[in-house]
């Protein structure tokens, strides 16, 4: 069965510094998706992309970061100059059409 | 932001019975509902849903109930097994393509 898979699956930084986390969704899925999860705290949307393009962001989605599709399979976040908040569970997702989104396994950002 | 919200932080049922998990929302605006199980260290998985213009989809074991007048889901599972044992989330869609999460219930299925 197809899935989202995630890369890598921990990644320790510290402060001020740019990460990248890496997504290959599945396969025919026209849209793409990152959401996170600080600990305790409720899964939240950052970003959906679609058509080559952002077509949502939430506020949390500030110009720290970015969003890109370099190539044909993966679907990329990047972080430019991480802060303490920024840790947390990263999720990518993907969905054929508006509807069901299935998710990666996270990548689990710790910044310190 | 309580959009959406899952009063019950915690389940625990028998194996074999049913296994009721709300979710109560307050945006009207939202119109696609799905609920998420999640194991410990891995992803949300998807479970079923259902669109505001109905009000119950079952697949399986699982069956999803919408009350739109109480902006209030609901997913029955009969009969609960061990395996079930997760974290379940509901989610809600705006036709945004951006979907709310509630904060989860921790559902115990006891042998």
């Amino acid at each position: 069965e197809p899935e989202v898979t995630q890369t890598p699956s921990h990644q320790v930084t510290q402060m001020g510094q740019e990460v990248i986390l890496r997504c290959v969704p599945i396969s025919n899925h026209l849209y793409f998706y990152w959401y996170r999860q600080i600990l305790g705290q409720k899964v939240e949307f950052l970003v959906s992309f679609y058509n080559n393009e952002i077509s949502e962001k939430s506020e949390i989605f500030d110009d720290q970061f970015s969003v890109e599709r370099p190539d044909g399979s993966n679907f990329t976040l990047k972080i430019r100059s991480t802060k303490l908040e920024d840790s947390a569970m990263y999720f990518c997702a993907s969905s054929y059409m508006s509807g069901e989104q299935y998710f990666g396994p996270g990548t689990r950002l710790t910044v310190t | 932001d309580q959009q959406v919200k899952q009063n019950s932080p915690s389940l625990s049922v028998q194996e074999g019975r049913i296994s009721i998990l709300n979710c109560d929302y307050t945006n009207s605006m939202f119109d696609y509902f799905l609920w998420y199980k999640k194991y410990p260290a891995e992803g949300p998985t998807f479970l079923i849903s259902i669109s505001s213009i109905k009000d119950k989809n079952e697949d399986g074991r699982f069956t999803v109930f919408l009350n739109k007048s109480a902006k209030h889901l609901s997913l029955h599972i009969v009969p609960s097994q061990p395996g079930d044992s997760a974290v379940y989330f509901c989610a809600a869609d705006n036709a945004g393509n951006m979907l709310t999460f509630g904060g989860g219930t921790r559902l115990m299925v006891k042998p």
